[in-house]
């Protein structure tokens, strides 16, 4: 079936270093796509969004990259830092229909090596 | 302000029980969506409900029911529990039922565990 997938399950990199998590998504009607954060025992975090129609988009130091020729998606975060250790989820949500269910992928774990 | 709030946190049931998970969205926002996560996947979706009425459903068998209330917090019911609804329930509020930047802000989620 259509999923939205993740390329590696752990990503390790040095404090300070820029990371970069990649998600593939295979749906073409997807039109929306977000980026969450989930922490050991808590609820995902939204972290960045990004439209079908755009293929960039910047937060404070996140940047979330849409290529829609390949279907991938990525998240860069700037400047690593300790607190970004977590699980990183890309999700994508379909155009048409009645309902917001995201599609989620399985996740990225980040870790922050001192 | 309060974010969206979840109960219980953590919940222990045997095979074949049911249960009913509660959630209370941000003030002001209407919609409701509630998701399972079994150790380590992506959260899947179960239901989505606004202004009352249920919008959408994922790949989720009958025992799964939901319903809103007139003040937007919702129930999540599973019945005849099995071994594999062990997960993590997380419940999603945003402002609207549809449409793009309809954000999706989630609570802490409770975790079900079925012995």
């Amino acid at each position: 079936g259509e999923s939205v997938g993740l390329h590696l399950p752990t990503l390790s990199v040095q404090e300070g270093d820029n990371s970069i998590i990649n998600c593939a998504y295979s749906n073409s009607a997807s039109d929306y796509f977000i980026w969450y954060k989930q922490e050991s025992g808590k609820g995902p975090q939204f972290i960045i969004d990004i439209r079908s129609n755009m293929d960039k988009r910047q937060g404070q130091r996140v940047t979330v990259l849409l290529n829609k020729t390949v279907k991938h998606l990525s998240l860069q975060i700037a400047a690593t830092q300790p607190g970004d250790s977590a699980v990183y989820f890309c999700a994508e949500k379909r155009s048409g229909g009645g309902a917001d269910g995201l599609t989620f992928g399985k996740g990225t774990h980040l870790i922050i090596q001192p | 302000d309060a974010g969206v709030t979840q109960s219980p946190t953590h919940l222990i049931k045997t095979r074949g029980q049911h249960v009913t998970l509660r959630c209370s969205p941000i003030s002001g926002h209407k919609s409701v969506s509630w998701y399972q996560q079994v150790l380590g996947q992506g959260p899947q979706f179960i239901f989505q409900y606004y202004e009352k009425e249920e919008r959408g459903r994922g790949n989720f068998p009958d025992r799964f029911s939901a319903r809103q209330f007139p003040n937007y917090s919702s129930e999540l019911n599973v019945n005849a529990l099995l071994l594999g609804d062990s997960a993590l329930y997380l419940c999603a509020s945003s402002p609207f039922g549809r449409g793009s930047y309809n954000e999706q802000f989630f609570g802490p989620g409770t975790r079900l565990t079925v012995l």
